[in-house]
């Protein structure tokens, strides 16, 4: 069974520019999220997407949206980038809210760059 | 607010020994507290989890030891190993459906030397 996958591995972006993000989640699998992975700060949850609709938002500007499309993969985009938004920019998905444990599986990740 | 600690923030154990990382929550809501490893270049990998029902799971080397009156929970590896050089992330989330985010401590950068 195929985990959940990113592209691009790698993204490099000059600041003010416009960043996207994908991610396709383990199959039967409705919730993704994102969290933001910046050095020395640890993981910190982005957005929380499920069967289409945003469910959840942390404590991030606005410039920073997705959205979720009918076949379940998500796409993250980070707009007017600034240089602190260089991070590794990791996926998750699990079940169905309400469904189990929930347990979220992660992707390898995006390195996004701003110079 | 960081709602979960963790530490040390690194860790040295000699092969064979026994590592020992531990975290303490604020928030009495969590009810799902698991651990991830995570290798460099790649993303987090859940290695067990527990629920506050029960004070200790194990599955194999790993062990989640869970204290709910003093809100704190720990991770053990036991007979430590070279390929279990990682960084290691607790975390913890309420499972009732409408926040299913996952609140992590800062990390612990585990080195195990022969």
């Amino acid at each position: 069974e195929a985990g959940v996958t990113q592209s691009p591995t790698h993204l490099i972006k000059t600041r003010g520019q416009q960043a996207t993000l994908r991610c396709s989640p383990i199959s039967g699998h409705t919730s993704v999220y994102w969290y933001q992975q910046a050095l020395g700060l640890g993981l910190q949850f982005l957005l929380w997407y499920d069967e289409g609709e945003e469910r959840n938002r942390g404590n991030f500007p606005p410039r920073f949206s997705g959205r979720q499309f009918p076949n379940y993969s998500s796409e993250l985009n980070v707009n007017a980038l600034e240089l602190e938004d260089s991070a590794l920019y990791l996926c998750a998905s699990s079940l169905a809210m309400g469904r189990g444990r929930n347990e979220q599986f992660f992707g390898p990740g995006t390195r996004l760059t701003v110079l | 607010q960081q709602q979960v600690k963790q530490s040390p923030q690194s860790l040295i154990v000699q092969k064979g020994g026994i590592s020992i990382i531990n975290c303490a929550y604020e928030n009495t809501a969590f009810d799902y507290f698991p651990w991830y490893q995570q290798f460099p270049g790649k993303g987090p990998a859940l290695l067990i989890a527990i629920r506050p029902d029960v004070s200790e799971k194990k599955e194999g080397r790993f062990t989640i030891s869970f204290n709910k009156s003093a809100k704190q929970f720990s991770l053990h590896i036991m007979d430590s190993q070279p390929g279990d050089s990682a960084t290691y992330f607790c975390a913890a989330k309420r499972s009732w459906a409408g926040n299913e985010k996952l609140t992590f401590g800062t990390g612990t950068r585990l080195t195990i030397i022969p």
